[in-house]
């Protein structure tokens, strides 16, 4: 099946500084990736859908300028926490759109990151 | 919007139970439905992708039907194990993107 990896699995960073985690396709081409966040026990909440090539679509109450989203190629999505605080802390999961049996639209879920921001 | 709920939130059953997890989503215009397990700290496994003109899957011992008027999915899960022990996560996709249920947390006790 396909498969979306994410780098860096995890990551500890300063108060203050800036954190990229990348989203990559690695066997198939993905228009459309989304970012989603959890919390600890809790549910994934879905922070934006990225189309390659153009702006990236923010749920309500996402801040675009903390969390740049770059989908600049078909297998490669970034987003960069910027000026993170701890409360950004959390399990950031990305997803990729791509076909599966069929040619029925699956996503496909990457591993997940883990930021910890002290 | 799409709200997706998962009943219940938390369930332990002994080892070689059967079990019946809920899931219920309000707008039935769905494009499909996903069953995902969670252990701690990890990311996602996909369970079972029910499509919008099925009504269930089946794998192993798992088995999931979708009955899209309703808004109601429900996975079952035949002679619970003890490495069943996970949260349960229901997943609709639908006008573009995938809502998730806050999940089940899953006890099997030996």
């Amino acid at each position: 099946g396909a498969v979306v990896s994410q780098h860096p699995s995890w990551v500890i960073c300063k108060s203050g500084t800036s954190v990229k985690i990348e989203c990559r396709s690695l066997d198939f081409q993905a228009t459309t990736m989304f970012w989603y966040r959890q919390f600890p026990k809790q549910s994934l909440m879905l922070m934006a859908t990225s189309n390659e090539g153009s702006k990236a679509t923010y749920e309500q109450g996402v801040e675009k300028d903390k969390f740049l989203i770059n989908h600049a190629s078909l297998t490669l999505s970034t987003l960069t926490v910027t000026s993170a605080h701890p409360e950004d802390s959390s399990f950031y999961i990305c997803s990729a759109r791509g076909f599966g049996t069929g040619g029925l639209i699956e996503q496909y879920f990457g591993p997940g990151t883990r930021l910890t921001v002290t | 919007k799409q709200e997706v709920t998962q009943i219940p939130a938390a369930l332990s059953v002994p080892e070689g139970e059967n079990l019946v997890l809920n899931c219920s989503f309000t707008d039935s215009a769905i494009y499909n439905l996903q069953w995902f397990r969670q252990d701690p700290g990890k990311g996602l496994t996909s369970l079972l992708l029910i499509q919008s003109s099925q009504r269930e899957q089946t794998s192993g011992r798992l088995n999931a039907s979708l009955d899209k008027s309703s808004g109601r999915s429900t996975l079952y899960i035949a002679a619970s194990q003890p490495g069943d022990s996970a949260t349960y996560l229901c997943a609709v996709y639908n006008n573009n993107d995938m809502r998730f249920g806050a999940g089940t947390r899953l006890t099997v006790k030996p």
